[in-house]
């Protein structure tokens, strides 16, 4: 069946650092990909989203290309801030399940320090 | 929250008792969902919602039932609550116009989280 995986936290970085966080995927259809982000004590939002391969998602400097070569769809921003530090889920939906399941990673804790 | 609501927020509960979980929407749409979070597995499905008395089970549905008598509102029931059922539980709603399609995209509740001693 459909999988997800995604790189063990915690990611602990300092204010302004590079990230990259690892999300590779093993489906039986063409998977539409996806990254959700859950603050403390909240549910989780859409971060961004690429349906088709070498699509690349965007959105608050956070970007995401689907790689359909290497089933991958790692998520990476230039500059982290404190606020940034949330728990990330890479997660994709499959046409032979209508799209209606999505499967998703265990996530992955981010942790900026000033 | 894009009007959901989840009811109650907290339960700590016994084992072998009955309990129920509602997630309220106020934008009438068709698909609801339930998943619950565990550390080390992410979130898994539960069950679905397509509909009033429309449902379907997801990945993890043994010991859950769920209702949907109206469009707002979807209940999910633990029978008789175990402790691997503690956990937290958050409901979510699709957009109607791309439920069935690759930019489905989910819009979750602020979660319940349940403790079953």
């Amino acid at each position: 069946g459909d999988s997800v995986t995604q790189m063990e936290g915690p990611v602990t970085l300092s204010e302004e650092a590079c990230l990259t966080i690892n999300c590779t995927y093993t489906a039986t259809g063409y998977p539409s990909l996806f990254w959700y982000v859950q603050y403390p004590g909240e549910g989780l939002q859409l971060l961004l989203k690429a349906t088709k391969a070498d699509d690349k998602g965007s959105n608050k400097g956070f970007e995401a290309t689907y790689r359909k070569e290497t089933t991958s769809f790692h998520l990476e921003k230039g500059s982290v801030q404190v606020s940034d530090s949330a728990v990330y889920f890479c997660a994709l939906s499959d046409r032979d399940t209508g799209f209606q399941k999505l499967v998703f990673g265990t996530g992955t804790r981010l942790l900026v320090s000033p | 929250d894009a009007g959901i609501t989840q009811s109650p927020r907290h339960k700590v509960t016994e084992t072998g008792t009955p309990v129920t979980l509602r997630c309220h929407q106020t934008e009438n749409h068709r698909y609801m969902y339930w998943y619950r979070q565990d550390p080390g597995h992410g979130l898994r499905l539960i069950h679905y919602s397509y509909g009033v008395k429309d449902t379907d089970k997801g990945e993890v549905s043994d010991g859950y039932s769920v209702s949907r008598s109206k469009t707002e509102d979807f209940l999910l029931t633990l029978e008789s609550a175990t402790s691997s059922q503690t956990s937290v539980y958050f409901c979510a709603i699709s957009r109607d116009s791309h439920a069935l399609s690759g930019a489905n995209v989910l819009t979750f509740g602020a979660g319940s989280r349940l403790t079953v001693l």
